[in-house]
């Protein structure tokens, strides 16, 4: 499978644990794009970026997310002392550097914080 | 003012039918615009996108592009039972912008 893959698929902590999520996008693609989305809403975007940079958070992103891509290949999407409202489906997206700018997204991580 | 509206529905045409799904748009200077497909529980999934005025065909999906009433829409001919899902517009805004808004969405629903 050469999609976009999210791990873990589901995650369910408790409030104040801190969950780590990963993505690995298509491999010739190296813009890598992270949102969140909550029911009935369409996603909202956090954070993106080109290679290892990350060129742009959102100022949803409070100081408890925090995203690495350190080889420009896989991400990692952090929350520190996850809330209630952290509670959504995060998705991860990538296209390619040059061209055309369609993202493809993972099959997302569903977090529950009970 | 939200970036992108669609109409939430419920949206319901039987099988064989035209589904019109549309979107509009705040900026002015929005460059790309796309639609994804979701189905329940599922992440969304690229169908369509257009960047000029005027029409894209692509199989049974027609996107439609109108910059100057900043307006795109997405027609489905012959429709389908399994293209019952919700239906999301995004646009890329302005020149090196580098994410998409997304509107809420419009839930298809096709009748057998």
């Amino acid at each position: 499978d050469t999609g976009v893959s999210q791990n873990p698929r589901h995650k369910i902590t408790k409030r104040g644990q801190n969950v780590t999520f990963r993505c690995d996008p298509i491999s010739e693609h190296n813009r890598l794009y992270w949102y969140r989305q909550t029911l009935g809403q369409g996603p909202e975007f956090l954070t993106y970026f080109q290679n290892e940079a990350q060129l742009e958070k959102s100022r949803l992103l409070s100081d408890r997310f925090s995203a690495e891509r350190p080889k420009g290949s896989f991400s990692t999407l952090e929350i520190q002392r996850t809330e209630q409202g952290d509670s959504a489906m995060y998705l991860c997206a990538s296209s390619k550097r040059q061209g055309s700018s369609e993202a493809f997204f993972g099959q997302g991580t569903r977090l529950t914080v009970v | 003012q939200k970036e992108v509206e669609q109409n939430s529905g419920p949206l319901s045409v039987p099988e064989g039918a035209i589904a019109s799904l549309n979107c509009t748009y705040s900026d002015r200077g929005s460059q790309s615009f796309f639609w994804y497909r979701q189905y329940s529980g599922k992440s969304p999934e690229l169908i369509m996108f257009i960047y000029s005025n005027g029409d894209k065909e692509d199989g049974r999906f027609t996107a439609q592009l109108n910059k100057a009433s900043q307006y795109v829409s997405l027609l489905i001919r012959d429709s389908q039972p399994s293209d019952s899902a919700t239906y999301l517009c995004a646009v890329n805004m302005g020149t090196g912008a580098n994410n998409l808004f997304f509107g809420t969405g419009t839930r298809l629903t096709v009748i057998p």
